[in-house]
């Protein structure tokens, strides 16, 4: 069960896309269309916003938006907002358990 | 409105155990699989156990199996933590999100903070 691997940062001036990717193996990204994305900001609980690879929770504004490539998953955040600021995690099923990336600070300049 | 709430957080001595719950409101908690999510003091997120919604099938995280049990009382609409033999590297704050392992987590509760330090 290791984690999921993510850039520790990334960063984009305002109206920027930037691009997080999430890299794990044949047991878990690569084998189930079932990776879901979730941002969280400081002192506060996580909050999805991509699931099952690139689906968008009612809400949930379209300039997040998510792929997938073998074994790698990628979050794109387009036109980037001060507010788009915090952590970023991927997670992925991986057979009778999930598993979390590593986390990504997203900075905006 | 869906809630959940986290309590029975605190502080704890190595060694020694602990209860949490979560109280779900607001939908119907016997239909849902629930999961339990940590988060170590400045670190990533960590997936730790989840329970189907008859509390039948259960899934743990190979750093908590044999030390946690997860389990649910739909009559009280509560999902519990049984966290024995803490270690220092169990401190963190425990998350209650309402789905299984193969779902997407939409419904978190704020949190409960265990520390484990003499």
């Amino acid at each position: 069960q290791s984690a999921l691997t993510q850039p520790a940062s990334v960063s984009g001036s305002p109206g920027q896309s930037i691009t997080i990717s999430c890299t794990g193996s044949s047991s878990d990204v690569g084998s189930y269309h079932l990776v879901s994305w979730y941002q969280q900001h400081p002192g506060k609980a996580p909050k999805l916003i991509i699931y099952e690879v690139n689906q968008r929770p009612s809400g949930v504004s379209n300039r997040f938006s998510g792929s997938k490539s073998g074994n790698t998953a990628s979050l794109t955040i387009s036109g980037l907002q001060a507010e788009d600021e915090a952590d970023y995690y991927c997670c992925s099923y991986a057979g009778r358990n999930a598993v979390f990336g590593t986390g990504t600070k997203v900075t905006v300049l | 409105e869906v809630q959940l709430l986290e309590s029975g957080g605190g502080l704890v001595q190595p060694g020694g155990s602990l209860r949490l719950s979560c109280e779900a409101s607001g939908f119907p908690f016997s239909r849902y699989a629930m999961t339990w999510v940590r988060q170590a003091p400045g670190k990533g997120l960590e997936w730790v156990s989840s329970i189907s919604n008859s509390g039948g099938t259960t899934y743990y995280a190979d750093s908590v199996k044999g030390r946690f049990t997860i389990s649910r009382d739909s009559s009280k609409n509560t999902l519990y933590l049984q966290i024995n033999s803490l270690r220092a590297e169990d401190t963190g704050v425990y998350y209650c999100a309402r789905g299984a392992p193969y779902d997407y987590w939409n419904f978190w509760g704020q949190g409960t903070l265990v520390t484990v330090s003499s």
